[in-house]
């Protein structure tokens, strides 16, 4: 069965720390693994998109990364905001063009 | 630019009662549409499909549909609400060329509860 499982499900940090989301996958073919950001009320922004051939793709201070042989994916952000505090959802396209989102992690980033 | 808009922001609907959601597209032409739900504590939900006028794809049985009656315009209906419909309704659109594969660009969403 296709799946995305997220962790940690909630995390608080403190500003200006970094912090790494992780994402796992089941989806078999896989075609792309997406990273959103959510904030509280509002529509998902698209952070970052990787092929199955890319293992590291940048966006400010946010990198993810991604292991197509151990199906996982990261999400790091340096020196957190304020801002950042938001859920980030990991989304996987599986080769056929069904989309398989995760739960999210919600991040609270705490002057 | 791309802009994507969706009202109502909030609706508060009793069980029963009919609704429609309503979603616009601007700056792009041919776009895919979306209408995802978003639950409370869940994954987002992708509903409905669209590729084009008049052409509606479902992705799960439910007592909801949509339509699209314009080429950038994607609404959202039901004719009796149900408690479970309750949740979080996002517009998404995507290029056409791009199909599933490409970004999606998501609305600001509309927050549905049925009492």
């Amino acid at each position: 069965k296709n799946q995305v499982e997220q962790s940690p499900q909630s995390l608080i940090i403190l500003e200006g720390k970094n912090c790494t989301l992780q994402c796992n996958y089941t989806v078999s073919p896989f075609s792309n693994l997406r990273w959103y950001k959510q904030d509280t009320g509002r529509g998902p922004v698209s952070l970052t998109i990787m092929t199955f051939s890319e293992n590291t793709k940048s966006n400010g201070r946010y990198t993810a990364t991604l292991d197509a042989d151990t199906k996982q994916s990261s999400l790091h952000i340096t020196a957190s905001q304020l801002s950042d505090s938001a859920s980030y959802i990991c989304v996987v396209t599986g080769s056929q063009g069904n989309l398989i989102f995760g739960k999210g992690t919600k991040l609270s980033v705490k002057p | 630019s791309q802009t994507i808009h969706q009202w109502p922001a909030t609706l508060v609907q009793p069980v029963g009662s009919p609704l429609s959601l309503e979603c616009t597209v601007e700056g792009t032409s041919n776009p895919n549409l979306y209408w995802y739900r978003q639950a409370a504590g869940r994954g987002l939900q992708l509903l409905f499909y669209s590729v084009g006028i008049g052409q509606i794809s479902s992705e799960v049985p439910q007592n909801l549909s949509a339509s699209r009656p314009q080429d950038r315009q994607f609404i959202l209906s039901s004719k009796k609400l149900l408690l479970s419909d309750s949740g979080f309704y996002l517009c998404a659109w995507s290029r056409l060329a791009g199909g599933f594969s490409d970004t999606q660009y998501f609305g600001p969403g509309t927050r549905l509860t049925v009492l």
